[in-house]
């Protein structure tokens, strides 16, 4: 019920290639959904979030596709470069019903990406 | 602006013994956490501050690990004794404020080898 599933486990990508990482729920109250962007050494840091009201947002090579309905979400990296070589992780955030009322985010297993040169 | 600022950054114990990390969230960020890292997984959650009381700590291993935010601030997580299996990077974060939405801020983490 609380799991966020994430896949491919890693991706290798041509630089100027499109890498897609998807994410699926099952928790219908989870209501915010973020992608993290973790570096060797480094703490995740926010790439960019959606909120189920609106099926796409667009941030520069960055993309969120969400889709309701099936408890699904991507991201999509266009014109990849080797400088996005990282790990991604999706997150679902909302009430966990084991965590009374504390709002929580629970992470997918992350992607490790490579983006070739 | 600082980050989330968080020590030792390595550490490398025998099993049994105990280790504390400790936590600086971001100024004025009401909202502090503990997660855990096992390689090759995502950030699970152990513990939740909303100031200095617990808001959830129901994924926290009470037998061995501990936590506490004293004065709202600085926070420490403690384990003891330790497992081999504890071996993970820890990882402090805080938001301003435990609502919809909100972003969280990661510091680098403390990397624990239990050994």
């Amino acid at each position: 019920q609380q799991q966020v599933k994430q896949s491919p486990q890693s991706l290798i990508v041509q630089k100027g290639g499109i890498s897609i990482i998807n994410c699926a729920y099952e928790n219908t109250a989870f209501d915010y959904f973020p992608w993290y962007q973790q570096f060797p050494g480094k703490g995740p840091a926010l790439l960019i979030a959606i909120n189920p009201d609106v099926s796409e947002k667009k941030e520069g090579r960055f993309t969120i596709s969400f889709n309701k309905s099936a408890k699904q979400f991507s991201l999509h990296i266009m014109d990849s470069q080797p400088g996005d070589s990282a790990t991604y992780f999706c997150a679902a955030g909302g009430i966990r019903s084991s965590s009374g009322s504390a709002r929580q985010l629970t992470f997918g297993s992350g992607t490790q990406l490579t983006v070739l040169p | 602006e600082a980050g989330v600022a968080q020590s030792p950054r390595y550490k490398i114990i025998e099993k049994r013994q105990s280790v504390a990390f400790w936590c600086n969230p971001i100024s004025g960020h009401a909202t502090l956490y503990w997660y855990q890292q096992i390689l090759g997984q995502g950030p699970k959650l152990l513990i939740q501050f909303q100031n200095n009381g617990v808001v959830d700590d129901s994924q926290l291993p009470k037998d061995r690990f501990s936590a506490e935010r004293l004065k709202g601030v600085d926070s420490t997580l403690k384990i003891q004794p330790a497992k081999l299996e504890d071996s993970a990077v820890y990882l402090c974060a805080s938001s301003l404020r435990q609502g919809a939405r909100n972003t969280i801020y990661f510091g680098e983490g403390s990397w624990l080898t239990v050994v």
